[in-house]
């Protein structure tokens, strides 16, 4: 069973700050890995799609990558500020209609 | 740009009330999608639907039904609700074979409170 796990559970950073969000997942047979921002008490926004066959993609300051054989994904985010304060999901698509969701890593970025 | 649009944000409902969740996406995906999310347990999949009138059962079906009578319209049913049917409940979307991306698109959420 597809098992995803994000660590650390919370950071908490000063603002200008870059940093980098991990998560793992334990079978390297996946479709796709997403990315996902929730603000409190919201849906979810999505942020970035990487294809199985893909290493990396990028959005604004956003850049994420995948390594699927050791199944591990970061999310870099350059020049943190404020407003990305919120909680990042990743989940990875493991059938055509099967996703499987990590808990998240709540990020707070202080002025 | 996708938009997943669920019918109420807020709603109280009492024990053994039925429930209506609604969700509206607008394009034009196959696939939909009903998670509840809760503290310590992330998001679990209740249903799917990957065509009108199909559903197909996710990991936590009991207590709920759904219903998908047209294509971008899909609706979680509570037929009793319970105490701990308590929760956000997130409706999301994803194109399926005709775009091969699957890329999920979340609503706002609804945030149920059974009481």
């Amino acid at each position: 069973k597809q098992e995803v796990t994000q660590i650390p559970a919370a950071l908490s950073v000063p603002e200008g700050e870059n940093l980098v969000l991990n998560c793992s997942f334990t079978d390297s047979a996946i479709y796709n890995l997403q990315w996902f921002r929730q603000d409190p008490g919201k849906g979810l926004t999505s942020l970035l799609l990487i294809q199985s066959s893909q290493r990396e993609q990028t959005s604004g300051r956003l850049n994420a990558s995948l390594d699927k054989s050791s199944g591990r994904s970061t999310l870099y985010i350059a020049a943190s500020q404020p407003g990305d304060s919120a909680t990042y999901l990743c989940a990875v698509r493991v059938g055509v209609w099967d996703m499987r969701f990590g808990a998240g890593t709540r990020l707070t970025v202080k002025p | 740009d996708v938009k997943v649009t669920q019918s109420s944000r807020y709603l109280v409902k009492r024990t053994g009330e039925k429930v209506f969740l609604e969700c509206v996406q607008d394009m034009d995906h196959e696939n939909m999608f009903w998670y509840r999310q809760d503290p310590g347990l992330g998001l679990r999949l209740i249903y799917f639907s990957y065509d009108v009138k199909m559903k197909e059962k996710g990991d936590i079906p009991e207590g709920y039904s759904v219903s998908r009578e047209k294509k971008e319209r899909f609706s979680l049913i509570l037929e009793s609700a319970s105490t701990n049917q308590t929760s956000m409940y997130l409706c999301a979307s994803s194109g399926g074979t005709s775009s091969m991306s699957y890329e999920q698109y979340f609503g706002p959420g609804t945030r149920l409170t059974v009481t």
